[in-house]
């Protein structure tokens, strides 16, 4: 089975700061995605950046960007000149790489709250 | 291009009782999944349908059921509530087998038991 640690329950950061989430994962798969979801107070989970197993190179989007581990099992989250709208819970995900029907089962972590302050 | 949408939004029953919730997925997507986000948890796998069967089930018990439509909805099920079903029932769709491993989220039902 897979679990995804997240050690930071909360954190907060200054407006046009840079902040860094840590995860950690365990499993014996080779091949999987690794996400971030972010959940505002609206509560609806909006996928922020997904990362393949198999490819080196860290994913980037816009403002964010991970720092994938692969050896290390570890996938941070860096979030550069934060903004308010950043404020959320922000959730590690874990999915197997499974071909066929009745894949992408997620296995979160339990979440780390980020405030931005002005 | 409507998203992931959930009814009810909101909802109090008693323990003992029966509910059922419903999910219309993203358009073009057959997949739909239940999650279960207790308070100050990340979400936890109900179970997954597929071409209206059941395919994958994390640890719920039985009273948890679920049924996919032809038009690829679905209903989450769960008989005998308990206090310990208080929670925010997340649904998410995607591609049964074609997809990237993205998951679109409905914003949830959220649901008390007294």
């Amino acid at each position: 089975a897979q679990t995804v640690t997240q050690s930071q329950p909360e954190m907060s950061v200054q407006e046009a700061e840079t902040v860094t989430l840590s995860c950690t994962y365990d499993t014996s798969e080779n091949n999987y995605y690794l996400f971030w979801y972010k959940q505002p107070p609206s509560r609806q989970m909006i996928l922020v950046i997904r990362q393949e197993a198999y490819k080196q190179q860290n994913a980037t989007e816009n403002r964010f960007s991970v720092n994938f581990q692969k050896a290390a099992k570890s996938f941070s989250l860096k979030i550069s000149d934060s903004q308010l709208g950043d404020t959320a819970m922000y959730f590690c995900a874990f999915m197997r790489t499974h071909s066929g029907a009745g894949s992408y089962q997620l296995t979160f972590g339990k979440g780390t709250k980020l405030s931005v302050i002005p | 291009d409507a998203g992931v949408t959930q009814s009810p939004t909101h909802l109090i029953k008693t323990r003992g009782q029966q509910v059922t919730l419903r999910c219309s997925p993203k358009s073009g997507h057959d997949t739909v999944s239940w999650y279960q986000q207790a308070l100050g948890q990340g979400p936890q796998f109900i179970f997954q349908y597929y071409e209206e069967e059941e395919r994958q089930r994390g640890n719920f018990p039985d009273r948890f059921s679920g049924h996919q439509f032809p038009n690829y909805s679905s209903e989450l099920n769960v008989n005998a509530l308990l206090l310990g079903d208080s929670a925010l029932y997340l649904c998410a769709s995607s591609l049964g087998t074609r997809g990237t491993g993205e998951l679109f989220f409905g914003e949830g039902s959220r649901l008390t038991v007294l």
